[in-house]
């Protein structure tokens, strides 16, 4: 079984710094996904950013951008010039390569991140 | 499109009680998912259909528990005899799955409350 460990309850910066939100993984697999999902207050989850395990390259999307590095298990989400609007639950997902079956998220237990005006 | 909606929003029900939720899935979305989320915690897989057949159940989903996906289109999740410890958000989401790992589309939860 696939375990996602998120060890920041809670972080908190200052509008336009930069922050970063850490999140480990344990696997027997080789090949999965990774995400990190965003859930602000009182809406739903939508996804921030996604990676492949077998891409070595780290995926960005504008402002956020991920440190994965597959032999220590770890997934890092970097959110740059942070928002008030990045203001929310961040949780790190892992999924299962299993060639079309099943694919249900394994999440961590989440980090809220608070940006300070 | 309007995204995953589910019904109801609320529901406070009293332990024994049966209840229902409902999924509707984004229209294209041919993958939808069942998570339970606790306060404090991530969202736990429950189960998943693609189309019609209901192709995994996690060991969370006890016999209390039963969803349906008819016709491949909404969803329901059903709990028979609520206990207090079934109070949580529950959350559907759907995904077009043209290729593996594609992004899921979460709805907005149901919050049950057992009391």
């Amino acid at each position: 079984a696939q375990t996602v460990t998120q060890s920041q309850p809670e972080m908190s910066v200052q509008e336009a710094e930069t922050v970063t939100l850490s999140c480990t993984y344990d696997t027997s697999e080789n090949n999965y996904y990774l995400f990190w999902y965003k859930q602000p207050p009182s809406r739903q989850m939508i996804l921030v950013i996604r990676q492949e395990a077998y891409k070595q390259q780290n995926a960005t999307e504008n402002r956020f951008s991920v440190n994965f590095q597959k032999a220590a298990k770890s997934f890092s989400l970097k959110i740059s010039d942070s928002q008030l609007g990045d203001t929310a639950m961040y949780f790190c997902a892992f999924m299962m390569r299993t060639g079309g079956g099943a694919d249900g998220l394994t999440f961590g237990k989440g980090t809220h991140l608070i940006i300070q005006p | 499109d309007t995204g995953v909606s589910q019904d109801p929003r609320h529901k406070i029900t009293k332990r024994g009680q049966n209840v229902t939720f409902r999924c509707d899935p984004i229209s294209e979305h041919n993958r939808l998912y069942w998570y339970r989320q606790t306060l404090g915690q991530g969202p736990e897989f429950l189960t998943y259909f693609q189309n019609e057949a209901q192709l995994e159940k996690s060991r969370l989903l006890s016999d209390r528990f039963s969803a349906e996906r008819p016709k491949g289109s909404f969803s329901t999740l059903e709990i028979q005899r609520t206990e207090q410890g079934d109070s949580a958000m529950y959350l559907c989401a759907s995904s077009l799955a043209l290729a593996e790992g594609d992004e899921q589309f979460f709805g907005p939860g149901t919050r049950l409350t057992v009391l």
